[in-house]
């Protein structure tokens, strides 16, 4: 299994809250990335590492913002946390993006309600 | 842009019967495509792969076939077994390199219950 962990596994927070989310990998892999599931949508993208100090949006990133200071840490930091927010979000990892490499690894997920 | 549409579920088979999960993709040039796996409680997992058209990836009995003249990637396995129940996503990357870093564009998932 590709060692990847984040914590919280699960979180209970209140709305307008800031809550700050952490993925740590140990396979020195170049890409992290960060996204959410609810029912029905399978998972959305929100931001993504392609280096240190590197990132990018994805596709759900309003009210989202990211940090990466070193290699295997990928922060997600929910500004002021709403109830639409409230969702199991998981962190990857990826060696390459060239084809047959790009194979994303997922972390165990942390569940977090906004009350 | 990119996108991935699966059949709807839920899907609820008995043990031993064959299983198909249609996944139809929309994608510029020639995307790698991918089946992750998740079990209850835990995150996705590689199910398997193909990288280009004609490739079949196969793991743990199940097979898809890339097929870029329908834009599919249909899952099957011959024999499902209690164990199988899972959710089951298709995704697909672009592949074009330069600044596509790696991003996966997912499916809605399909729940796959498998009775004894």
């Amino acid at each position: 299994d590709a060692g990847i962990t984040q914590s919280p596994r699960h979180k209970v927070t209140e709305t307008g809250t800031p809550v700050t989310l952490r993925c740590h990998q140990t396979e020195n892999h170049r890409y992290m990335y960060w996204y959410r599931q609810d029912p029905g949508h399978g998972l959305r993208l929100i931001h993504y590492s392609y280096g240190v100090k590197d990132t990018d949006k994805g596709e759900v990133s309003d009210g989202y913002s990211v940090s990466r200071s070193k290699t295997e840490d990928f922060l997600l930091t929910l500004e002021s946390a709403t109830s639409s927010q409230t969702s199991v979000y998981f962190c990857a990892i990826s060696e390459s993006q060239r084809a047959g490499m790009e194979t994303q690894y997922f972390g165990p997920g942390t569940r977090l309600l906004v009350l | 842009g990119d996108s991935v549409t699966q059949m709807e579920g839920p899907v609820t088979l008995s043990e031993e019967a064959f299983l198909t999960i249609n996944c139809t993709y929309t994608a510029t040039g020639y995307p790698s495509l991918f089946w992750y796996v998740q079990y209850p409680g835990e995150g996705l997992q590689l199910l398997l792969k193909a990288t280009k058209a004609d490739d079949k990836g196969s793991n743990k009995g199940f097979e898809a076939t890339y097929r870029k003249e329908t834009t599919s990637f249909h899952l099957e396995k011959g024999s499902v077994q209690v164990s199988d129940s899972a959710v089951y996503f298709c995704a697909l990357s672009p592949n074009a390199g330069g600044t596509s870093y790696g991003k996966l564009t997912f499916g809605q998932g399909t729940i796959l219950t498998v009775h004894p």
